[in-house]
């Protein structure tokens, strides 16, 4: 079975600097996609960026990006120069597009906080 | 557009109780869904749709029914309340999960099952 993982369940950072949350995956498939959704307090759901796989380049979003490891299986995202507003859960997600009875798995989550 | 209208917000049920939480979206989404979210759990698939007249389990579907009559809604029954179904549910849509779409999510629904 495909599995996400974030290793981190919280996190703390000054405003201002970079930070990196981590997530790895697993999967025997080629062609897929990798996103990261963000959980501010009001608890709605975010996209922060996407990533395809067959695409060796790494997403960026303004502060956001990725590094994105096929062959590690991870998919970090790094935020720069971060905000008081960055504060919020983080997730992690998988999709396998061509698996029918494979569904969008998230992780755990990061829960991210920005110290002002 | 008012994209996944997600209703209600907050609900209390008492044990043994029944209920439906609606789920409704305009942007004419194949892939509508339904995820429960629970501390240190992220959130876990209940039950999903491929299309009108389709749906299928997901990770955790006990205890929960779901129906497709049209492609905007997607209703999700509980059938028979329990404690352990007190969390934040949220549903959830995408044009196409073949194309990667993003998900686009409703507000969520915080219920407590008493």
């Amino acid at each position: 079975a495909q599995t996400v993982t974030q290793s981190q369940p919280e996190m703390s950072v000054q405003e201002a600097e970079t930070v990196t949350l981590s997530c790895t995956y697993d999967t025997s498939e080629n062609n897929y996609y990798l996103f990261w959704y963000k959980q501010p307090p009001s608890r709605q759901m975010i996209l922060v960026i996407r990533q395809e796989a067959y695409k060796q380049q790494n997403a960026t979003e303004n502060r956001f990006s990725v590094n994105f490891q096929k062959a590690a299986k991870s998919f970090s995202l790094k935020i720069s120069d971060s905000q008081l507003g960055d504060t919020a859960m983080y997730f992690c997600a998988f999709m396998d597009p061509m698996n029918r009875d494979d569904k969008i798995i998230f992780g755990k989550g990061t829960r991210l906080h920005i110290l002002p | 557009n008012a994209g996944v209208t997600q209703t209600p917000k907050f609900q209390v049920l008492k044990t043994g109780q029944s209920m439906t939480l609606q789920c409704a979206q305009d942007m004419n989404h194949e892939y509508m869904s339904w995820y429960r979210q629970d501390p240190g759990m992220g959130l876990r698939l209940i039950h999903y749709s491929v299309g009108a007249g389709i749906t299928d389990q997901g990770e955790v579907p006990n205890g929960y029914n779901v129906s497709r009559s049209t492609t905007e809604d997607f209703p999700l029954r509980l059938l028979s309340a329990a404690p352990s179904q007190t969390s934040v549910y949220f549903c959830a849509s995408s044009y196409s999960r073949m194309l990667g779409e993003k998900l686009f999510f409703g507000s969520g629904t915080q219920l407590s099952v008493l």
